[in-house]
C-alpha cells in the first residue's frame, strides 16, 4: 500500500518560531511537493523537488524553504512563523515519467495554527 | 504559465442525477496530463481520473468520466448517478510533461453537495 506520511496532523506554534513540517514517502518517487490549502484558494504550490537536493519554487514560496537530503523525505521549513501562515499543509509525491498516468499521492495533511 | 481555472465554487445536485464540474486549463506545452481529485470532509485527497493530452478517447472510471475538449482547453468531470457520498470538494489539476520539471498545479476547487 503506497504511503505518504506527514509527521503531524495538528500543530500549534508561536509567531516567530522556526517550524519544520516533515514528509516521508515509501514509493521511491522522484517528485515531491508541498502545498498549502486555504478556503476559496484551492491548493497552492509552495515548493517542489524533482530529485535529491534539487528544489524549485512554486507559486507562493515567500516565507518558506525546503530541504531534500534523501529521496524519501521532503521537509518544509517556516523560518519565522507568522499568523498568515496558518493553514492546511499537504505533501504529495509522484513518479517522474514522460507519459501515462503520473498521479500524485498525498499525505493526510498538517493543520498548522500560528498564534 | 500553466494555470487551472474552476469557475464553480459550489454545485448542488440531487441523488441519482448526473453533474458536470467545469475545468479549463492554460498551457503552452503540447504534452500534459490532467487529473481530478476528490477531497471529502475527512481531508484526504483521492485520485479519481486521468486524461493525457494525446489520449484520443475521453477517460472513464466507473461513474466518473472526463469530457476532454482539447481545442477549448477544457477537461470537465462528469459524475453520473450521484450518490450522497459524492458530497466533497473536487479539484482539477494539470502537469506539463515537457516543461517546468513536471510540477503539478491545482485549481481552486468546486464543492459538490448531493441531496437526497
Amino acid at each position: 500500500d503506497v504511503k505518504v506520511t506527514q509527521s503531524s496532523r495538528y500543530l500549534v506554534k508561536r509567531t516567530g518560531e522556526k517550524v519544520f513540517l516533515e514528509c516521508v514517502q515509501d514509493m521511491d518517487h522522484e517528485n515531491m511537493f508541498w502545498y498549502r490549502q486555504d478556503p476559496g484558494l484551492g491548493l497552492r504550490l509552495i515548493y517542489f523537488s524533482y530529485d535529491v537536493k534539487m528544489k524549485e519554487k512554486g507559486d507562493i514560496p515567500e516565507g518558506y524553504s525546503v530541504s531534500r537530503e534523501k529521496k524519501e523525505r521532503f521537509s518544509l521549513i517556516l523560518e519565522s512563523a507568522s499568523t498568515n501562515q496558518t493553514s492546511m499543509y499537504l505533501c504529495a509525491s509522484s513518479p517522474q515519467q514522460l507519459g501515462g498516468n503520473t498521479e500524485a499521492f498525498f499525505g493526510q495533511g498538517t493543520r498548522l495554527t500560528v498564534v | 504559465a500553466q494555470k487551472i481555472t474552476q469557475t464553480q465554487p459550489g454545485m448542488f445536485v440531487q441523488e441519482k442525477e448526473a453533474v458536470t464540474l467545469d475545468c479549463t486549463y492554460d498551457t503552452s506545452d503540447q504534452s500534459y496530463g490532467l487529473f481530478w481529485y476528490k477531497q471529502p470532509s475527512s481531508g484526504e485527497m483521492i485520485f479519481l481520473i486521468y486524461q493525457g493530452s494525446y489520449d484520443e478517447q475521453n477517460a472513464t472510471e466507473g461513474r466518473y468520466s472526463l469530457n476532454f475538449q482539447k481545442a477549448r482547453k477544457s477537461a470537465n468531470l462528469v459524475i453520473s448517478a450521484s450518490q450522497l457520498g459524492d458530497s466533497a470538494m473536487y479539484f482539477c489539476a494539470m502537469r506539463e510533461l515537457n516543461t517546468g520539471f513536471q510540477k503539478l498545479v491545482f485549481g481552486t476547487g468546486t464543492r459538490l453537495l448531493v441531496s437526497p
